[in-house]
């Protein structure tokens, strides 16, 4: 079964920073671009961030120079380091497995969805 | 940047058809993904691509397009269906994703 598991949400203040982690199983990571997306208490959905296979990464605006997305495929994993965060970080944030096999191009269909992770900035 | 227009809450009754739209320039170039959250759990894919629907997504749930709108299509809806819907698309550039801002259906 293929399965997403977010980890590192938590409470933090202004400015501070956090790592969250996303850990993979049940198909081969190292195939696949990755995606962070996050939702706002009671918003719609926002794409963050992603990754592809080779390791090309691309941004939204909103986070762009403050978060850095990575991953390690020996360990099936996804990572996002959040610096400088603001209150407009708080989200709900979801890792997410793109459906396509090895594209050289972004996607936006995304076919395995962790439970997501918690994130507060506050003080 | 580009936007993606979607429609406000919507309801139907149970059984009956109910089509939801997003609006935007991308998709004169993409075809839309369409996602179904409902309440308190993760987004699902419901139609990518040429309307294709992933495995275990019953086929009351289609997708088409005209121009610069996607629809999504309920046929007979069921209580479970009831859920916010958000499509997604590229941006201007072709490398950033996008949301829009999502429907809420209820089912009466």
């Amino acid at each position: 079964e293929m399965q997403l598991v977010e980890s590192g949400g938590a409470v933090v203040q202004p400015g501070g920073s956090l790592r969250l982690s996303c850990a993979a199983s049940g198909f081969k990571f190292d195939d696949y671009a990755m995606h962070w997306v996050r939702q706002a208490p009671g918003k719609g959905l926002e794409w963050v961030s992603l990754i592809s296979w080779d390791d090309t990464v691309y941004y939204a605006d909103s986070v762009r120079g403050r978060f850095i997305i990575s991953r390690d495929n020996r360990r099936n994993s996804l990572f996002l380091q959040m610096s400088s965060l603001r209150a407009e970080d708080t989200a709900f944030y979801y890792c997410a497995k793109d459906i396509r096999v090895g594209a050289s191009t972004s996607g936006y269909a995304f076919d395995i969805w962790g439970q997501g992770t918690m994130v507060t900035v506050s003080s | 940047s580009s936007e993606l227009t979607q429609d406000p809450p919507v309801s139907v009754a149970l059984g009956q058809t109910v089509s939801i739209t997003c609006q935007g320039d991308s998709l004169r170039r993409d075809y839309a993904a369409w996602y179904q959250q409902r309440a308190g759990q993760a987004p699902i894919l419901v139609i990518y691509g040429k309307y294709n629907r992933p495995s275990g997504i019953p086929d009351r749930i289609s997708g088409s397009s005209s121009g610069n709108t996607a629809s999504l299509t309920i046929t007979g809806a069921q209580a479970e269906d009831e859920a916010d819907y958000y499509c997604a698309s590229r941006d201007s550039s072709g490398k950033l994703v996008i949301f829009g801002g999502g429907t809420k259906v209820t089912v009466l």
